[in-house]
């Protein structure tokens, strides 16, 4: 079973530039996150999808940041303009979803975004 | 305070020692917690998950939680070079099949030779 891809693996850009990563979930989960990693910590949540729905967004800088799960499959994310501080690793990660013991995270190897 | 808290580390072990890592969370009404492993310049890799008090174990490690006093541990038995890495608590704050996981910063272990 081929794993969460994500495009690209490493991203250098210009501040105030936009910028955008694709995510490509394990086939059939319908659940699908994006988490931002900064160096030393923890990911933390940015948005989460059941499907084509954005159900929690509540951590998305809206101002400057977008996301799309046209179909239910792939997604996009997108920050414009990008600034300094958005340097930092976007993952996504992917879950079967339902109830249950359903519940395991698999997550892609990220894109490393530097912001000069 | 936050939400999950780990010991940054590092932890520093002999080969063939057992290293202990420790995770405490402040939701009490949290249902299911996590252990990740990430290599570095990787993206976690789920090793572990717990739902009841208690132990459970799966090959050399063993999780441990403690819902009354709020924490999580890892065991890691004969400890291998190869576990060098940062391990990462996440405790699930939804339910009811919503999934929100809340990442401790990890507790980086050198298992040295």
């Amino acid at each position: 079973e081929a794993g969460v891809v994500q495009s690209p693996r490493y991203k250098i850009i210009e501040k105030k530039q936009p910028v955008a990563f694709w995510c490509n979930p394990i086939s059939g989960h319908n659940t699908l996150y994006w988490y931002r990693q900064n160096l030393g910590q923890g990911p933390e949540l940015l948005i989460r999808y059941e499907n084509e729905e954005a159900v929690d967004d509540s951590q998305l800088p809206k101002d400057r940041f977008s996301a799309e799960r046209l179909k239910g499959v792939d997604s996009t994310l997108k920050i414009q303009p990008a600034e300094l501080g958005d340097s930092a690793v976007y993952l996504c990660a992917s879950q079967a979803g339902g109830t249950g013991r359903k519940d395991t995270q698999y997550f892609g190897p990220g894109t490393r975004l530097t912001v000069l | 305070q936050k939400e999950v808290e780990q010991n940054s580390g590092p932890l520093s072990v002999p080969e063939g020692a057992i290293a202990s890592l420790n995770c405490t969370y402040s939701d009490r009404g949290s249902q299911s917690f996590f252990w990740y492993r990430q290599y570095s310049g990787k993206s976690p890799e789920l090793i572990m998950s717990i739902y009841s008090n208690g132990d459970k174990e799966d090959g050399r490690f063993t999780a441990q939680l403690n819902k009354a006093s709020q924490y999580v541990s890892l065991l890691i038995r004969d400890s291998q070079p190869s576990d060098s890495a940062t391990y990462l608590c996440a405790v699930n704050l939804g339910s009811g099949g919503y999934n929100k996981l809340i990442f401790g910063a990890g507790t980086r272990l050198a298992v040295h030779p």
